[in-house]
């Protein structure tokens, strides 16, 4: 199983909503991602699990949490939200060597749109 | 932040034809990586080519990295229809979890 399982595949919200986007992966992996990409731009990292710590947060404003339940599941919880958040949200996963990333594997990712 | 700069912005060529991008980056890499994204779809892993490699081939594909340049290319020999996507260049550091994706390159392909 080589695959990245992003849920849902669309999402509207209010400003006022709490809700939570899901990822999963079943091979083997150790470091997650949470990616963050606008229309017609690259995808921006926005947080990086690995061995289920976060290692990596951009400086994302704290309406966005990120939590890793176990090696398999990441999970972006989403409260209080702004419309300039609207965007896909991409999930990956890769092998970690201890010295470099390998490459990524994304899920198809969620389209979010705030209203 | 981003690491690489791509360029052409957009690509649009003839069914058959070849397709070049490429990319610069700013500081020493560990590796340098291709994606490919239809569409509001998740990226799709194309290449990964080491900074101790200098070219690597993967059927139609065909990856350069020159270090003492900070450069990269991407070919696409006898593209077709289904090349249609964006294209995204990473760079991976030593010790370091980050990827960092250049700006992409839009490619069309017409029949």
């Amino acid at each position: 199983d080589t695959e990245v399982t992003q849920t849902p595949k669309h999402l509207v919200m209010g400003m006022t909503n709490k809700k939570s986007l899901k990822c999963e992966q079943h091979m083997g992996h150790r470091a997650m991602y949470w990616y963050k990409q606008k229309a017609k731009k690259p995808p921006e990292l926005m947080f990086v699990y690995s061995y289920e710590k976060l290692s990596i947060n951009e400086s994302v404003p704290s309406r966005f949490s990120p939590e890793c339940p176990n090696s398999s599941l990441l999970n972006l919880h989403l409260h209080a939200l702004q419309p300039e958040d609207s965007a896909l949200y991409l999930c990956a996963s890769s092998h970690w060597t201890g010295v470099s990333n390998e490459k990524l594997f994304f899920g198809s990712g969620t389209q979010l749109s705030v209203l | 932040s981003q690491q690489g700069e791509e360029d052409p912005q957009a690509l649009s060529i003839q069914e058959g034809e070849n397709a070049t991008m490429n990319c610069s980056y700013k500081t020493s890499i560990n590796n340098l990586q291709w994606y490919r994204q239809n569409s509001g779809r998740g990226l799709v892993h194309l290449i990964l080519i080491r900074s101790n490699e200098r070219e690597k081939h993967s059927g139609r594909l065909r990856v350069t990295l020159d270090t003492s340049k900070k450069s990269s290319s991407l070919l696409i020999t006898a593209s077709r229809a289904a090349d249609t996507a964006s294209y995204f260049c990473a760079t991976g550091r030593s010790n370091d979890y980050k990827l960092s994706f250049g700006a992409g390159t839009t490619v069309t392909v017409r029949a």
